[in-house]
């Protein structure tokens, strides 16, 4: 069973323009996650969807972030402009998203510099 | 916003030795999971435990929880080269919803 895909695995770009980064969770996995990893630290939620519903988008910059969830499938995190802090790894997760299933799945994560 | 507290943030050990973590946290949980992360790698999970639990195995893994004082151990028995990674506790409040990390502990095992 393949796991989670997220792609690009590395992206350099220059402060101000665009980015977008595209995770396709594990197949029949309702729940999807997009975390911000730091360097040295541990993983922050940034949103949180159940099928296409972002339930839990507290902790997403909105002036700056946006995300997708089209068909409650394959997923897309878009930052817009980028500024230099937004260097970090941005990884997906998935889960069942059903109660006694709250294992999440966790992709390679994406990595971003911004110059 | 970070709930865990990982001690100790890094930690070398021979290979063979037993490796100890511990995390500490603030609310009330309904499970609290332990997490793998290679270098420039993704998550991969270890085991959960429940609020309800005290104790878990799996293989050389060994986790406790004490919900009173709100903190949570991982022991890794007889550890091997392989296991040198970054390892993290992550406590669920809501059941399946937002999982909070801790800033883990970089675990170093020397062959």
């Amino acid at each position: 069973e393949a796991g989670v895909v997220q792609s690009p695995r590395y992206k350099i770009i220059e402060k101000k323009q665009p980015v977008a980064f595209w995770c396709n969770p594990i197949s029949g996995h309702n729940t999807l996650y997009w975390y911000l990893q730091n360097l040295g630290q541990g993983p922050e939620l940034l949103i949180r969807y159940e099928n296409e519903e972002a339930v839990d988008d507290s902790q997403l910059p909105k002036d700056r972030f946006s995300a997708e969830r089209l068909k409650g499938v394959d997923s897309t995190l878009k930052i817009q402009p980028a500024e230099l802090g937004d260097s970090a790894v941005y990884l997906c997760a998935s889960s069942l998203g059903l109660a006694g299933e709250e294992t999440q799945y966790f992709g390679p994560g994406t990595r971003l510099l911004v110059l | 916003s970070q709930q865990g507290e990982e001690d100790p943030q890094a930690l070398s050990i021979q290979e063979g030795e037993n490796a100890t973590m511990n995390c500490s946290y603030k609310t009330s949980i309904n499970n609290l999971q332990w997490y793998r992360q290679n270098s420039g790698r993704g998550l991969v999970h270890l085991i959960l435990i429940r609020s309800n639990e005290r104790e878990k195995h799996s293989g050389r893994l060994r986790v406790t929880l004490d919900t009173s004082k709100k903190s949570s151990s991982l022991l890794i028995t007889a550890s091997r080269a392989a296991d040198t990674a970054s390892y993290f506790c992550a406590t669920d409040r809501d059941q399946g919803g937002k999982l909070i990390f801790g800033q883990g502990t970089e675990l170093s095992v020397k062959p």
